[in-house]
């Protein structure tokens, strides 16, 4: 079965950092892209940042750019935002998501449960 | 950016009923097939529906359907059951910044 399991959330205050977690299972991770996904409370959904196979490509919103960062670790199947300079708009619910497509992720198959951010003084 | 816009943003229906949602992409020039949908029900994590704007997610329910190309589509759920009462999103992966709709609230009549 697979799985994804996000973790690391919590209330950071702004201009604080702050690194998510996801562990997967279940499938062969190195063979997939791997998005990050949030939503703030009461909003709809943001697509944040992918990295493909093997974390030579990562693409982010502009929103999220020179502040987060998204990485892999292909032995451990784990995917990780670290999250900088955080702001109150930051606040959301972050969702791990699997890609499907070799060269493009042309959709999100398998999701993870999310963890809460949570930016505020 | 493509912007997606959905049509209607909320909707109040009936089991059994027949329910259309229709997602417009905001760019001139086609996004050809890149369209998913996706269904949310509070406190829980997206879901899958339906890829490459007709292709059935593995799993889901064949009263799912959707349709379109270009800048137009459709989800389409042929008898909606109580378990369908959720919110639905649209989802465009021809370009980044990948962009989802605002989403299509559904509720019980």
């Amino acid at each position: 079965e697979v799985q994804v399991v996000e973790s690391g959330g919590g209330l950071v205050q702004p201009g604080g950092s702050l690194r998510l977690s996801c562990a997967a299972s279940g499938f062969t991770f190195s063979s997939y892209w791997l998005t990050w996904v949030r939503q703030a409370p009461g909003k709809g959904l943001e697509w944040v940042a992918n990295i493909n196979q093997d974390g030579s490509k990562k693409y982010y919103v502009d929103s999220v750019k020179g502040r987060f960062t998204i990485s892999r670790d292909n032995a451990k199947n784990s995917l990780y935002l670290q999250m900088n300079s955080l702001r109150a708009e930051d606040t959301a619910v972050y969702y791990c998501a699997r890609g499907q497509g070799y060269n493009y992720p042309y959709y999100f198959d398998s999701w993870g449960q999310g963890t809460l951010v949570t930016v505020s003084s | 950016d493509i912007q997606m816009t959905q049509s209607p943003s909320s909707l109040t229906a009936s089991v059994g009923d027949r329910v259309t949602i229709t997602c417009r992409a905001s760019q001139s020039d086609s996004i050809s097939s890149y369209l998913n949908w996706y269904q949310q029900k509070p406190g829980k994590a997206p879901k899958l529906l339906i890829y490459a704007a007709s292709s059935l997610e593995s799993g889901v329910p064949s009263r799912f359907s959707g349709s379109g190309s270009g800048t137009d589509f459709t989800l389409t759920i042929s008898s909606l059951q109580p378990e369908d009462f959720a919110t639905y999103y649209c989802q465009q992966s021809y370009s980044i910044p990948f962009t989802f709709g605002p989403g299509t609230k559904v509720d019980i009549k």
